[in-house]
């Protein structure tokens, strides 16, 4: 059974553009929230998705948005990215957002 | 709103030893809690959770927390740590809601021989 699966591994952008990252939810869940855990910290809550429609919504910027389509896997989309913005990038995927969330291994998003 | 505190970075421990790493957390209801822990360039995996009931939770790995209302701490044990214990450890709040999770900086796990 696989569990949540996230693509790329690794990106390098360029300040300015921008970047979706793609998330596969484990087998049975339906809910996808999104996380960014910049170096020597805890993750950050950017937002949830559920039923296709963002549920919830960290502290970021209006740069940062993202999609569920009906399969229930997700996208993140960073627009006019910073240095900043580099990080690793979490998905986490449950079923109707029961406590008891399954992260993937992340995207290494690196800003230069 | 609801944050966690883990007032130590780094940890060194001798393997054999016994280990706590220490959690507070501020939430204004009952909270869920939640201990996850990540090797180096991976994902968090879940160690144990806390929801309701009794306070001592025993997880995976050898590993087990006790909840503290008094106290509003949630540390996390272990008897005898093993090298593969090596790793950084997130102690994590989550609400009652749609249960976003709100996370501490993490504490870094170091095994000496």
């Amino acid at each position: 059974d696989a569990g949540v699966t996230q693509s790329p591994t690794h990106l390098i952008k360029t300040r300015g553009q921008q970047v979706t990252l793609r998330c596969s939810p484990k087998s049975g869940h339906d809910t996808v929230s999104w996380y960014q855990q910049a170096l020597g910290q805890g993750p950050q809550f950017i937002f949830q998705y559920y039923e296709e429609e963002e549920r919830q919504r960290g502290n970021f910027p209006d740069r940062f948005s993202g999609h569920q389509f009906p399969n229930y896997s997700s996208e993140l989309n960073v627009n006019a990215l910073l240095l900043g913005d580099s990080a690793l990038y979490l998905c986490a995927s449950s079923f109707q957002g029961a406590q008891g969330y399954t992260f993937g291994s992340g995207t290494r998003l690196t800003v230069v | 709103a609801q944050s966690v505190t883990q007032p130590d970075i780094h940890i060194t421990v001798s393997e054999g030893a016994s280990l706590e790493l220490r959690c507070n957390y501020s939430y204004g209801a009952t909270p869920y809690l939640f201990w996850y822990v990540q090797s180096p360039g991976q994902g968090l995996q879940l160690l144990l959770k806390y929801f309701s009931g009794d306070t001592l939770v025993q997880g995976i790995k050898g590993f087990e927390a006790e909840f503290k209302r008094s106290q509003s701490s949630f540390n996390l044990r272990k008897p005898s740590v093993h090298w593969s214990d090596a790793a950084e450890y997130f102690c994590a709040v989550g609400d009652s809601g749609y249960s976003t999770l709100t996370f501490g900086k993490g504490t870094m796990l170091l095994v000496s021989p």
